[in-house]
């Protein structure tokens, strides 16, 4: 099966934890990303990422950061997650160039006591 | 600075009715617009895009919509609704810089009756 897959699919955690969310896509995709998208349903770029440059979305807390073995692998780590972290997160992927469409993982729910 | 404003929070519609869902964008430069849908609990899913050519775009399970530079708009519309078209619709925006990430709009729920 060729799409993008995401692990865990829920995780509940407390203030000051560290975090990791996994991401791989079998689309043969060059370029991936992460979104967050919050309770009401709004979706932000936080990362986009090919294997020449990483894009980092300005608003995006240091705590938060990619990590990428291949180009088929895009994990998402906090460092120290805050209350305002939970949140839905969405991995994608596509091909670089053009107006490429995105194919979307089913998300990640994070929730921070 | 690149937004997308979809104007519609809540759209109630019953099966069988066309929809018109509607997306104003305002960028300066070469961009692509798209439509996805989002099923709840799912990630989403690409439904059309819009670049260059026709302004009318035909897109998956019936869906189409119209690019107007003159209105900055890329309107989604489906001529009959199905209860599984029940979802959230966002409107994106995406340019050759910023790595191509996608620019969302706020969403439009689509709530079909039977």
């Amino acid at each position: 099966e060729t799409a993008v897959f995401q692990t865990p699919n829920y995780h509940v955690t407390q203030v000051g934890n560290e975090v990791s969310f996994n991401c791989k896509q079998t689309l043969g995709h060059d370029t991936m990303y992460w979104y967050k998208q919050d309770s009401k349903k709004l979706l932000k770029i936080m990362f986009s990422y090919n294997n020449k440059q990483l894009i980092v979305n300005e608003t995006v807390p240091r705590r938060f950061s990619p990590q990428s073995s291949d180009k088929a692998h895009l994990n998402l780590r906090i460092k120290s997650v805050e209350p305002e972290d939970s949140a839905v997160y969405l991995c994608a992927s596509s091909f670089t160039g053009g107006a490429r469409e995105q194919y979307f993982g089913p998300g990640t729910r994070l929730t921070v006591l | 600075t690149q937004t997308v404003s979809q104007s519609d929070a809540h759209v109630t519609v019953f099966e069988g009715d066309s929809v018109e869902l509607r997306c104003n964008y305002s960028y300066g430069g070469s961009i692509y617009l798209s439509w996805y849908i989002q099923h709840h609990g799912r990630g989403l899913q690409f439904l059309l895009k819009y670049y260059s050519g026709n302004p009318v775009v035909q897109g998956v399970n019936g869906f189409e919509a119209e690019f107007s530079k003159s209105d900055s708009s890329f309107h989604l519309r489906k001529a009959s609704v199905h209860w599984s078209d029940s979802a959230v619709y966002f409107c994106a925006v995406s340019s050759y810089q910023g790595g191509r990430a996608l620019i969302f709009g706020t969403g439009t729920t689509v709530s079909v009756s039977p």
